[in-house]
């Protein structure tokens, strides 16, 4: 069975603060990864993806096979970072519908 | 040239009624999705479904059933409302097999009262 979790409902940081929001996963195979975004009122857009290993926004993941996870990480966060952020997962074959986790809200205070 | 549309945006209906959601994506994908979003904004898959599968989570009541006239469309009929239907429901596509990214549409919020 596929589990994400994020361990943090609620996140608030001051601008030009590091910002980390913590994902863990599991999933007996080889996942993959994501980061959606959903600012106010907004639909979810896919923030970044494990295979891409880019940078967007200014925020990187970096997949931990061995700790199971996928935390987001930004070195400064600013104020048009607030929002709802999910960690997902799919897996492969018909397991490859994603399952979100429960979504962190990052507020950027100024 | 919106990728992923959804109608309506809002709909706010009575118990016990039958209402319909719209999905449309113009991205040329295979496999289409219904999500839904609740109060505390968590977010569960409801159905995945493509020209070869149709893949129901479990836990979905038999009220809730896609219909797919098209590879561009997927809708999503709900029969006999419950209070507990009022959520925001998000349609989504992804090339399937090849590309798992999904792209979402703008959400229905739906409110049974």
């Amino acid at each position: 069975a596929q589990r994400v979790t994020q361990p943090e409902k609620l996140l608030s940081v001051f601008k030009g603060a590091p910002v980390e929001l913590k994902c863990n996963y599991s999933y007996s195979g080889s996942p993959e990864l994501f980061w959606y975004v959903q600012y106010s009122r907004q639909r979810l857009q896919l923030l970044l993806r494990h295979i891409s290993r880019e940078s967007i926004k200014g925020f990187t993941a970096d997949l931990n096979k061995g700790e199971t996870s996928f935390h987001l990480k930004k070195p400064f966060a600013q104020e048009e970072d607030s929002a709802m952020y999910y960690c997902a997962l799919s897996g492969l074959g018909s397991a490859r519908q994603l399952t979100f986790g429960s979504g962190t809200q990052l507020t950027v205070l100024p | 040239d919106t990728a992923v549309s959804q109608t309506p945006k809002y709909l706010v209906t009575q118990m016990g009624n039958d209402k319909s959601i719209k999905c449309e994506q113009n991205l040329g994908h295979d496999t289409m999705y219904w999500y839904k979003q609740d109060s505390k904004k968590f977010l569960k898959i409801m159905f995945s479904y493509n020209n070869k599968e149709l893949i129901i989570n479990e836990t979905v009541p038999n009220r809730f059933s896609p219909k797919s006239p098209d590879k561009a469309h997927l809708n999503l009929h709900i029969n006999s409302l419950e209070l507990g239907d009022s959520a925001v429901y998000f349609c989504a596509s992804s090339q399937g097999d090849l590309d798992n990214e999904q792209f979402f549409g703008p959400g229905t919020r739906l409110t049974v009262l």
